[in-house]
């Protein structure tokens, strides 16, 4: 079946470098969809993305999928505290497909 | 007004007993799951309803029976608890069950067996 991979597994930066988290599929995607989940909360939906190299940004938050579909990024620029938790990506299939996730801790 | 909500939110228990849990959605989706996550953090899908139907349902071990009254509830009952079945489970719905629709997630039932 789908399946999406992400890495890497864990990320430490300092509070104020950039982070990127990375999905890769081995087959052509549809969409793509990206969420967040802060400690001891729930997968938050941030964005879905469907077209061909498509970018979007929500604050310092940049979402891209790949031209041939088959990966996509998120990166932030400047992590802040808040950034902190695990950040999952989720292919389209049903059920959806979510990857392992990325867990980024942000040092003050 | 919140849009998934599980209860009860943490669940200690012994091994060996039965427990449910429940879960409505005020979104008007039709389509509602349940996942467990487990200590690394793996969202695995257990159940899946689409209008009350029960459309998917992963390897997951008989003990686990969902019910689901209406497509605003979607409720889990667990029979025989064993150690393994520590995890947080949530409850998510979304609109359509075809993949590729933005699910909304509970805030999870932490469930600790001991």
């Amino acid at each position: 079946g789908q399946q999406v991979m992400q890495i890497p597994q864990y990320q430490h930066v300092q509070e104020g470098e950039d982070f990127t988290t990375y999905c890769n599929s081995s087959t052509t995607l549809s969409n793509i969809q990206w969420y967040k989940q802060r400690p001891g909360g729930h997968p938050v939906f941030l964005i879905q993305l469907v077209k061909s190299g498509e970018v979007k940004k929500q604050k310092r938050l940049t979402f891209q999928f790949g031209e041939a579909k088959k990966n996509s990024s998120l990166h932030i620029t400047a992590t802040q505290t808040t950034d902190v938790g695990t950040y999952f990506c989720a292919a389209p299939s049903t059920p959806l497909v979510f990857g392992k996730g990325t867990r980024l801790s942000v040092i003050a | 007004d919140t849009a998934v909500s599980q209860t009860p939110k943490y669940l200690v228990t012994q091994m060996g007993n039965d427990k449910s849990i429940k879960c409505e959605q005020n979104l008007g989706h039709d389509t509602m799951y349940w996942y467990k996550q487990d200590s690394k953090k793996f969202l695995k899908i257990m159940f899946s309803y689409n209008n009350k139907e029960l459309i998917i349902n992963e390897t997951v071990p008989n003990r686990f029976s969902p019910k689901s009254p209406d497509k605003a509830h979607l409720n889990l009952h667990i029979n025989s608890l064993e150690l393994g079945d520590s995890a947080v489970y949530f409850c998510a719905s979304s609109q359509g069950a075809q993949g590729g629709k933005p699910q909304h997630f509970g805030d999870g039932t932490r469930l600790s067996i001991l």
